[in-house]
């Protein structure tokens, strides 16, 4: 157990929906991360967050959106869903320390499945 | 951009054979990350190199870094059903961002037992 977690476990929605998927980073944690995983694209990098900011963005597309909370818990919220949005979504989280690369803890991830 | 490339992408072998992931970066890296995700599971971080040419050991796995901080690899000595899963490299460029990690596609490992 990683100390991160992720609701829901599992999602299945329609084409043109939206959702949003919900992380806690682990207690102490300042920095969240989002990733998709799809069996052919392997492990993306969507966007990072740290207390609060955004911090560094990867290959997030326009429909997708993320914010941080006062309280660190992190929301990442898909519109206009597409099949090819089908995939798990997993948060990580680190301390957030400066100018370092620090280890990420992988939360156990939202399987999303769009139909 | 940046690309990560593993090789191989799938791997099996029977349990005791030895096992050698190749990752190798199309631009310099400041650090190399190694993740494990067993099947049905999550990322789980293995190790980090950061010096050129370092070595290090954890049990039977030992993890290279190249001397152009480059390309790196992970050899598993005498494999084990346990050590099942994919197993990913991930790195920042140098000189970029410490906090944007482009991970490879993984190495598939499998054993039989």
């Amino acid at each position: 157990d990683s100390g991160v977690t992720q609701t829901p476990k599992h999602l299945i929605t329609a084409t043109g929906q939206r959702v949003t998927l919900r992380c806690s980073p682990r207690s102490g944690d300042l920095s969240v991360y989002w990733y998709q995983q799809s069996l052919d694209q392997g492990l993306q990098f969507l966007i990072q967050y740290y207390n609060g900011e955004e911090r560094a963005k990867g290959n997030i597309l326009e429909r997708f959106s993320a914010q941080q909370f006062p309280d660190l818990h992190s929301e990442l919220n898909l519109s206009s869903l597409e099949l090819g949005d089908s995939a798990l979504y997993f948060c990580a989280s680190s301390a957030g320390l400066a100018g370092i690369q620090e280890t990420q803890y992988f939360g156990p991830g939202t399987r999303l499945l769009v139909l | 951009g940046q690309q990560v490339m593993q090789i191989p992408q799938y791997q099996h072998v029977q349990e005791g054979e030895d096992f050698t992931t190749y990752c190798n970066s199309s631009t310099t890296l400041s650090n190399i990350q190694w993740y494990k995700q067993r099947p049905g599971g999550h990322p789980v971080f293995l190790i980090q190199l950061v010096k050129s040419g370092e070595v290090k050991k954890q049990k039977r796995l030992t993890f290279q870094f190249g001397e152009a901080k480059k390309n790196s690899s992970l050899h598993i000595t005498a494999t084990q059903t346990t050590d099942v899963g994919t197993y990913f490299c991930a790195g920042p460029r140098s000189g970029g961002s410490n906090y944007k990690l482009t991970f490879g596609k993984g190495t598939l490992l499998t054993v039989n037992p």
